[in-house]
């Protein structure tokens, strides 16, 4: 059974930078699609993009210039690092595992989310 | 960028009643659809992928269907585990969410 764990600063100042990680357990980071999702209060889901075999990246172009995502595989884990965050970028932050390759999937499996504010 | 746009955004039901959410893409994107169920406070459930195929462990009463730009959520005979948002997602390039269908009690 797949689990994933959203991790971080639950405040970030503005100006500053959003750094989550999502913990892993029951698959293999090596292997599918980890991908990073998020949700303003009360509003949709949007997509911020995602990594898969280890190091290949797709970004949202709305945020491509300020993200980074990156793969730990000594702790089976990936991380999110949002850049000059403003308070439009206060939402909850789920992670996601997809299918593999370099085809995209949907979601089957998905962390519980975790609320980050951007505020000073 | 493929734009998903849902409608309603709003959906007022009985327990019991027949309820069908759309979602048009802005560009064909062949059966590459993903359909969603989301209650507050908790992650997105995966329902049907591929525009038609049922999830496992998801109800029958659920169904989907479409192809090329415009996709259907069906579910027959509402149950009171059913009122919650619906988003549908494309997956064909990138990934884009439609902006949600609240199924609340009427």
């Amino acid at each position: 059974q797949v689990q994933l764990q959203e991790s971080g600063p639950g405040l970030v100042k503005p100006s500053e930078t959003l750094s989550l990680i999502c913990s892993v357990s029951g698959a293999s980071i090596s292997s599918y699609n980890w991908n990073w999702i998020r949700q303003p209060a009360g509003k949709g889901l949007e997509w911020i993009g995602r990594i898969y075999n280890t190091e290949s990246t797709n970004y949202n172009p709305a945020l491509k210039s300020r993200v980074t995502m990156s793969v730990d595989t000594s702790k089976n884990q990936f991380s999110l690092e949002l850049t000059s965050v403003t308070a439009a970028d206060t939402a909850v932050y789920y992670c996601a595992k997809s299918g593999s390759g370099s085809s995209f999937y949907p979601y089957w499996d998905w962390g519980q989310g975790t609320l980050v504010t951007v505020s000073s | 960028d493929i734009q998903m746009t849902q409608s309603p955004s709003t959906l007022s039901a009985s327990v019991g009643d027949r309820v069908t959410i759309t979602c048009r893409a802005s560009q064909t994107i062949s059966s590459w659809l993903a359909w969603y169920q989301q209650k507050p406070g908790k992650a997105p459930k995966l329902l049907i992928y591929k525009a038609s195929i049922l999830e496992s462990g998801v109800p029958s009463r659920f169904s989907g269907s479409g192809f090329g730009t415009d996709f259907t959520l069906t579910i027959n005979s509402l149950q009171p585990d059913d009122f919650a948002t619906y988003y549908c997602q494309q997956y064909d390039s990138f990934v884009t969410f439609g902006q949600g269908t609240k199924v609340e009690i009427k």
